[in-house]
């Protein structure tokens, strides 16, 4: 069955350094794969999409790499600040429809002043 | 524009009662999902439609949870009987297959339901 996998330990940095998040996924082959910001109390919202022929993307201090050899996608974030604390999201497509979605279980992140 | 709308925020009930969650997606929109998120489990997708036609149901626990699209404004999810562990968070959210933004799934804030 397909899985996903995120760091399951939160992520503790110091403002300023690069965070980096990883998402790893078995058995199957998405065409997309999205990350999601989710605070605390509110839904999740959409930040990047990369597809598998895209090996990097950037928005502003976001970038995400994807790996469709090691089957892992890497969520960094440049100069991190406090107000970027929250809860990431991976999300492959799922093979089982084109529109389809599954979220890994998320990546606390908390940057510290 | 709104961005998803659900109904209501907060939901209380007792174990047995029928509980009716609302959601309304953005317009021009012709995906919409239902999600269940636990602590536990995660975000799970239970259902989802395109243009108002339901595409796969099988992310739904139990006979005991239905839901509708009677039309592309508005979805309805239905829980008879609740039962305690039916207690979560329940989001809905909506994406169009058009345009730069198309894959890109928009969330409600979510209905967090409590069953005693």
């Amino acid at each position: 069955s397909q899985k996903i996998e995120q760091n399951s330990e939160a992520l503790n940095i110091q403002e300023g350094k690069t965070a980096t998040l990883t998402c790893n996924y078995t058995n199957y082959s998405p065409a997309y794969l999205q990350w999601y910001r989710q605070d605390p109390g509110r839904g999740p919202v959409f930040l990047l999409l990369i597809r598998e022929n895209e090996k990097e993307k950037r928005k502003e201090r976001l970038k995400v790499t994807f790996d469709t050899t090691l089957k892992q996608s890497l969520f960094h974030i440049t100069a991190s600040q406090p107000a970027d604390s929250a809860t990431y999201l991976c999300a492959p497509q799922f093979s089982g429809g084109y529109n389809k979605l599954i979220f890994g279980a998320g990546t606390r992140l908390a940057v510290h002043p | 524009d709104a961005g998803v709308i659900q109904s209501p925020r907060h939901e209380v009930t007792e174990m047995g009662q029928e509980v009716t969650l609302r959601c309304k997606p953005i317009s021009g929109h012709d995906y919409l999902f239902w999600y269940r998120q636990t602590m536990m489990r995660g975000l799970e997708l239970l259902i989802y439609f395109n243009n108002n036609v339901p595409i796969d149901d099988s992310g739904m626990p139990e006979d005991r949870f239905s839901a509708k699209m009677p039309n592309a404004s508005f979805s309805t999810l239905k829980i008879q009987p609740s039962e305690p562990r039916d207690s979560a968070v329940y989001f809905c959210a909506s994406s169009s297959t058009r345009g730069l933004s198309r894959y890109e799934q928009y969330f409600g804030p979510g209905t967090r339901l409590t069953v005693t």
